[in-house]
């Protein structure tokens, strides 16, 4: 069965500083993985995806991953943060066949501190 | 903005009662799912339709139950309401069913009193 792991339920950063959100995850097959951001009163919106073609992956907002096999991680980072990343972050994975649901994981809450 | 459109935004419903939750998507999308956010929780998968069929289903009784209509839109109804059933409830769209990223709703805040 298919499972993600959000290491942090609340990352907080200085203006400025990267970004690391921490995922880790477990699947039998090779997965899709993806980033969400949900920002308060907003529905959730896609950041980046992993589909099985390069490991390292850009998505908007300056935002990237990297897909590590051999650590089963997926971890989302950012340079330099800005205040309106201020946010909850999902990790989701994704069943690879039949209904393609989405496993999501408990979220990470960023604080981005002026 | 998100091409999927929820509503209301905001219910408050009593125990026992019945609602339904709707949901517009974006045109051409065959796949619609809807999840339940709990508070200070992720999103879990209540079921899934392609062209109006019901293709899978996660863990929720059968009180809960939904529609797919041709023109994109999709209902979700909760019968016999319990307050653990309050929760944000979030619609998602796809153009198929290969999970190459859905586009969600804002969702509609469900309390039940």
């Amino acid at each position: 069965a298919q499972s993600v792991t959000q290491l942090d339920s609340h990352v907080s950063v200085s203006e400025g500083t990267p970004v690391l959100l921490r995922c880790n995850y477990s699947s039998s097959y090779s997965p899709s993985l993806f980033w969400y951001v949900q920002h308060p009163n907003k529905g959730l919106q896609l950041l980046l995806k992993y589909t099985s073609a390069a490991t390292l992956v850009k998505g908007i907002n300056g935002f990237e991953a990297e897909f590590k096999k051999s650590e089963t991680s997926f971890h989302l980072t950012k340079p330099s943060a800005h205040m309106s990343d201020a946010a909850e972050y999902f990790c989701v994975v994704s069943e690879p066949s039949g209904t393609y649901k989405y496993i999501f994981g408990t979220g990470t809450r960023l604080k981005v501190l002026a | 903005e998100t091409g999927v459109t929820q509503s209301p935004t905001h219910l408050i419903k009593t125990r026992g009662q019945q609602v339904t939750l709707r949901c517009s998507s974006q045109s051409g999308h065959n796949t619609v799912s809807w999840y339940q956010q709990a508070l200070g929780q992720g999103p879990q998968f209540i079921f899934q339709y392609y062209r109006e069929e019901e293709n899978g289903r996660g863990n929720f009784p059968p009180r809960f139950s939904g529609l797919q209509f041709p023109n994109y839109s999709s209902e979700l109804n909760v019968n016999a309401l319990e307050l653990d059933d309050s929760a944000l409830y979030l619609c998602a769209s796809s153009l198929g069913t290969d999970g190459d990223g859905y586009t969600f709703g804002s969702g509609t805040r469900l309390t039940v009193v």
